[in-house]
């Protein structure tokens, strides 16, 4: 079975400072992960994803994550944030050969100018 | 289009109403899901469509909720009898991959409001 764990539901930054917004994973088989955002009133967009290539995977918009299999982690961060970067995001893990995509609670991302 | 197309976008009904929502997959996409999203909450697992067929219902919450797809395309999910509780956000999204590591595409999302 697989399950994900985001650890914070709220994240509030400065414009211009790191953003690290946080994710845990359980999976029995090799997992792919993903994350999406979701702007206010608006669908779900793919961030970037994982499949078991380079840990380290580069997304849109100056994101990127890092698989830590040793830590089950998944961490989003983004080096300086914008103020279009304001919105709910959500860490995924679906398990391998399977089509369930199982979405964490998300966390919303505030910038503060 | 280009994209995933879900209608209506909003929809207000009283309780013990009926409801349809649609949702346009991208032409080609032969995986489909349908999820909800309640205020403050994730995406909640509804059901999922390979071609026609929907070999996983398990997440739709009662039997007041079902849902077809018909030519390998445009999928309805019908809430009857709806109640408070239906109230949220109902997504669509479409995968050209039946296996896990296809993006999935969604729509805007219907969001139903109930009375």
């Amino acid at each position: 079975a697989q399950s994900v764990t985001q650890l914070d539901s709220h994240v509030s930054v400065s414009e211009g400072t790191p953003v690290l917004l946080r994710c845990n994973y359980s999976s029995s088989y090799s997992p792919s992960l993903f994350w999406y955002v979701q702007h206010p009133n608006k669908g779900l967009q793919l961030l970037l994803k994982y499949t078991s290539a380079a840990t380290l995977v580069k997304g849109i918009n100056g994101f990127e994550a890092e698989f830590k299999k040793s830590e089950t982690s998944f961490h989003l961060t983004k080096p300086s944030a914008h103020m279009s970067d304001a919105a709910e995001y959500f860490c995924v893990v679906s398990g391998s050969g399977t089509y369930k995509y199982i979405f964490g609670t998300g966390t919303r991302l505030k910038v503060l100018a | 289009g280009a994209g995933v197309s879900q209608s209506p976008s909003n929809k207000v009904t009283e309780k013990g109403k009926d409801v349809e929502l649609r949702c346009d997959p991208i032409s080609g996409h032969t995986a489909l899901y349908w999820y909800r999203q309640s205020l403050g909450q994730g995406l909640e697992f509804l059901i999922y469509f390979q071609g026609n067929s929907a070999p996983d219902k398990s997440g739709l919450p009662s039997d007041r909720f079902s849902a077809e797809r018909t030519g390998g395309s445009v999928s309805t999910l019908t809430i009857q009898r709806t109640q408070q509780e239906d109230s949220a956000v109902y997504l669509c999204a479409s995968s050209l991959s039946q296996t896990n590591t296809g993006e999935l595409f969604f729509g805007e999302g219907s969001r139903l409001t109930v009375l």
